[in-house]
């Protein structure tokens, strides 16, 4: 089902400091994960994907880790910067959910300078 | 690449009027596209999903004689708000994925609806 929350975690770093996000997905046979940023007032942006056949997978500052066993992924930001501040979601797909994503509840993450 | 419009981005209506919102993909064929609504600080409620030249699915509890849904061509679905009310007022986002096994959703920067 739907995660909706009503309290967004807040991640609070230092510009220039690496940041984590985690997130616990719900459904054991999902093997299609996204991080999406999002900016106040505008639509998610894709970041990075990473299938459940890859336990790590980097991209420009970002990386996804995937651990099956305990159902949880992350999102490491390196060398933050001000404009890294939003709110970051995960999302899960499985094969034959026609192509639905199921969302976590988000994390606020607040770039200090 | 992967670009998807909105419009418009903004609209502000009296109850009992309905309003169009327009998501198109501007470089690439879309052949589902997905509305969700969104409150402050929280995530993404999925309303419905759209394949082009087929009818909508509607997840459960969204109306789908309230949230009209067309998706006429590869590049473009509009969401219709029938009758709106202040309860509607909302952030509307839409986004596209491309030929089946993409999985992945591009999204439009949202409207913003708000029902006097």
């Amino acid at each position: 089902g739907e995660s909706v929350g009503l309290h967004l975690p807040t991640l609070s770093v230092q510009e220039g400091d690496n940041s984590i996000i985690n997130c616990a997905y719900s459904n054991s046979a999902s093997d299609y994960f996204i991080w999406y940023k999002q900016e106040s007032g505008k639509g998610p942006q894709f970041i990075i994907d990473i299938r459940s056949n890859m336990d790590k997978r980097q991209g420009q500052r970002v990386t996804v880790l995937l651990n099956k066993t305990v159902k949880h992924l992350s999102l490491q930001i390196a060398a933050t910067q001000p404009g890294d501040s939003a709110v970051y979601f995960c999302a899960e797909n499985y094969a034959g959910n026609n192509r639905k994503l199921i969302w976590g509840l988000g994390t606020s993450l607040a770039v200090n300078p | 690449g992967a670009v998807v419009s909105q419009h418009p981005s903004w609209v502000i209506c009296k109850s009992g009027t309905s309003v169009k919102i327009e998501c198109r993909s501007l470089d690439f064929q879309a052949t589902t596209m997905f509305w969700y609504r969104q409150f402050p600080k929280q995530s993404l409620m999925l309303m419905a999903t759209s394949n082009e030249g087929s009818k909508a699915t509607y997840e459960q509890g969204v109306e789908k004689d309230k949230f009209l849904i067309n998706h006429a061509s590869l590049t473009l679905s509009t969401l219709t708000v029938t009758s709106a009310h202040p309860e509607d007022s909302s952030f509307y986002i839409c986004s596209a994925t491309g030929t089946s096994p993409i999985r992945t959703q591009y999204f439009g920067p949202g409207t913003r609806l708000l029902v006097l």
